[in-house]
Order: structure tokens, then C-alpha cells, then sequence
């Protein structure tokens, strides 16, 4: 079956330490994003690539870095420079979007990253 | 600045009536909408992507209204069954292939 897969689905870190939150698809799609989710708020976005070797940053990419050196994986690193990083995390891909966002986007089951 | 409003207190309705949540936004001109459902623990599931052209869309007992005037969108899930129980999320286009979504709306729905 396609799909998105996340790994681990908890992730404990202490401080100081940089964690990497894994995403990898098997949907053939060109589009990747990473959100982070906390309770009672919206998805928030941290960073999205549209093609391997690029990627753009979102509205909350501070204290966050991602690769796309595949397009079938999107790993981001959560860094001791993000001081408020106990959250769900959520990788998600889509088709490449042409003029809109006129593509359905397809979600991983999420991290939740817990600090030590 | 853009925003998205939808009702954050839940909604409890009984087996077999027809649920509708709002979706309302200010500030965007969105070329189209998306609506998601979450459960606890899982990500968002895609259900139906409207466009401003359209002012209805149907899915087996889902239907979704896109009013761009009044700028707000309806869900509706009529003859609601306890599994239909879940957040559902709206989002729309925040830029160039991105989305912003809504803080999400729970439903409840009761035997």
C-alpha cells in the first residue's frame, strides 16, 4: 500500500540535544511538508519542498533544518536552538502543485516529541 | 493579517441528524478549499477540495458549500453515525502550493 511513514512515533530528547523526526513516502510525489501541532491549535507549517534539492521555509522554521536528497524522504532536525519543541509532528506529500494549492495532501501519523 | 475561524467548541449531535460545521476566513481570496478529518493521535485525512468556481460539492453523505461572497464555508454530514466522531480541519491556500488550516472543529456525535 502507498503511503506516508514516520519514525519513531515518540520521541523523547534532552536538552540540548538535535533529534531528527524521519518521513519517508511511497506515493511517487513531488511535494513534502513538515508541520508541528499543539494541542487546541491549527497545523502549523515549518518547512515544504517541491522538488529534491530545494526547499522552502514555512512560518515557524526556526530552531528547525530539513534535506530532501530524495524525493521519497524528508527528515527534519529538530535543534537546541528550538527551545519550545514538545509537539506532534506531521510529515505530509502531495502531487506537484501546479498554480494553487489545487493538490489534496496525504499525512503521515506524526512524531510526538517529548523533552526529557 | 489572514485568519481562519472555526467554531472552537464542539459539536454534539445525535445519531442520524445532519452535522454542519463553519469554516470562515478573512483577508484571503483563496482559489480553493480543503477540509480534513483527524483523530486523536493520527493525521489529518484528506475528504473534499472545492474550488471558488463551485458552490457545492457532494461526497457520499458529505457536501461542502463555498460561499466566497460571505467568504465561509459549510461541512455537512447528513444522517451522522457515531464513527463520523472526530476534528475536521478547513484549509486554504496560503501562497504558491501551501495551505493553512483552520484550528479544527470536533464533532461528537452520540448513539
Amino acid at each position: 500500500d502507498g503511503g506516508i511513514t514516520q519514525s519513531p512515533k515518540y520521541l523523547f530528547r534532552k536538552e540540548g540535544q538535535n533529534v531528527t523526526l524521519s518521513c519517508e513516502q511511497n506515493l511517487n510525489h513531488d511535494a513534502m511538508y513538515w508541520y508541528r501541532q499543539d494541542p487546541g491549535q491549527g497545523l502549523r507549517l515549518i518547512y515544504y519542498s517541491q522538488i529534491v534539492n530545494d526547499f522552502q521555509k514555512g512560518d515557524i522554521a526556526e530552531g528547525y533544518s530539513v534535506s530532501r536528497e530524495k524525493k521519497e524522504s524528508f527528515p527534519l532536525t529538530v535543534t537546541s536552538a528550538q527551545k519550545n519543541p514538545t509537539a506532534f509532528y506531521l510529515c505530509a506529500s502531495s502531487p506537484r502543485v501546479l498554480g494553487g494549492a489545487n493538490q489534496p495532501q496525504h499525512f503521515g501519523d506524526g512524531t510526538r516529541l517529548s523533552i526529557l | 493579517s489572514q485568519k481562519i475561524e472555526q467554531n472552537s467548541e464542539a459539536l454534539n449531535i445525535q445519531e442520524g441528524k445532519t452535522a454542519t460545521l463553519t469554516c470562515n476566513y478573512t483577508n484571503y481570496s483563496p482559489a480553493y478549499l480543503q477540509w480534513y478529518r483527524q483523530d486523536p493521535g493520527r493525521g489529518p485525512v484528506f475528504l473534499l477540495l472545492i474550488r471558488e468556481n463551485e458552490k457545492e460539492k457532494r461526497k457520499e453523505r458529505l457536501k461542502v458549500t463555498f460561499d466566497t461572497t460571505l467568504k465561509q464555508s459549510l461541512f455537512h454530514i447528513t444522517a451522522s453515525q457515531p464513527a463520523d466522531s472526530a476534528t475536521y480541519l478547513c484549509a486554504l491556500e496560503a501562497g504558491y502550493s501551501t495551505l493553512t488550516f483552520g484550528k479544527g472543529t470536533m464533532l461528537l456525535v452520540s448513539p
